[in-house]
């Protein structure tokens, strides 16, 4: 069964303080792993998209990587306004028909 | 046109009433798609359209769902006889039509309480 994992559940950073988020899947045949920010009451917002191993994407203070079996979201110098739940999903074979098999988030906190 | 647009933000219902929502996609997008999203879990795949043909649904949109999406522009979901499980947030979210595999852009999302 298709599956993505998330870890760690919960990040607690001080501002400026570098981490990485990671999200591990195993899908019968990965055709694209998408990074989702989520403020709370709200809907995802899209960050990233990834399609192949090796690939790496960055927006401001965010950087994605993808190997054959996770992906890492990089926060560098993070702020307080980085706040949020990030998300990852996949999309696997044809059979999918295009949709997305989402992760649990790992909801991030950054202290001033 | 900026985003994608989900009416109403906020449905208070009581059990066994019936509910619709809508929800406008980015004006180019030919896909769209409904998911559903419970506090602390991932948002959950439902349905989708490609132009005005539902081309999947999830096991989990049980006969009380129906999904409609009239020449291909807006979609509506409707919940029949509502439960108190079916308290979540519904989000509606759109893609371009070029590739099969391209990202997606959610609305806010509608958020439903059964009482």
């Amino acid at each position: 069964e298709d599956q993505v994992t998330q870890s760690p559940e919960a990040l607690r950073l001080q501002e400026g303080e570098s981490s990485s988020l990671n999200c591990s899947y195993t899908v019968s045949g990965l055709r694209g792993l998408f990074w989702y920010r989520q403020d709370p009451g709200k809907g995802p917002e899209f960050l990233f998209t990834l399609y192949s191993a090796g690939e790496e994407k960055e927006k401001e203070r965010l950087k994605a990587t993808l190997t054959k079996k996770e992906s890492f979201l990089h926060i560098t110098a993070p702020k307080p306004e980085d706040s949020a739940t990030y998300l990852c999903a996949v999309q696997a074979d044809e059979r999918s028909q295009g949709n997305l098999i989402f992760g649990k988030g790992t909801k991030l906190s950054v202290k001033p | 046109d900026t985003g994608v647009s989900q009416n109403p933000r906020h449905k208070i219902t009581k059990r066994g009433q019936n509910v619709t929502f809508r929800c406008d996609p980015i004006s180019e997008h030919n896909r769209l798609y409904w998911y559903r999203q419970t506090l602390g879990q991932g948002p959950e795949f439902l349905t989708y359209f490609q132009n005005e043909a539902q081309l999947e649904k999830s096991r989990l949109l049980s006969d009380r769902f129906s999904a409609e999406r009239p020449k291909g522009s807006f979609s509506t979901l409707e919940i029949q006889r509502t439960e108190q499980g079916d308290s979540a947030m519904y989000l509606c979210a759109s893609s371009p039509g070029s590739k099969w595999f391209t990202e997606a852009f959610f609305g806010q999302g509608t958020r439903l309480t059964v009482v």
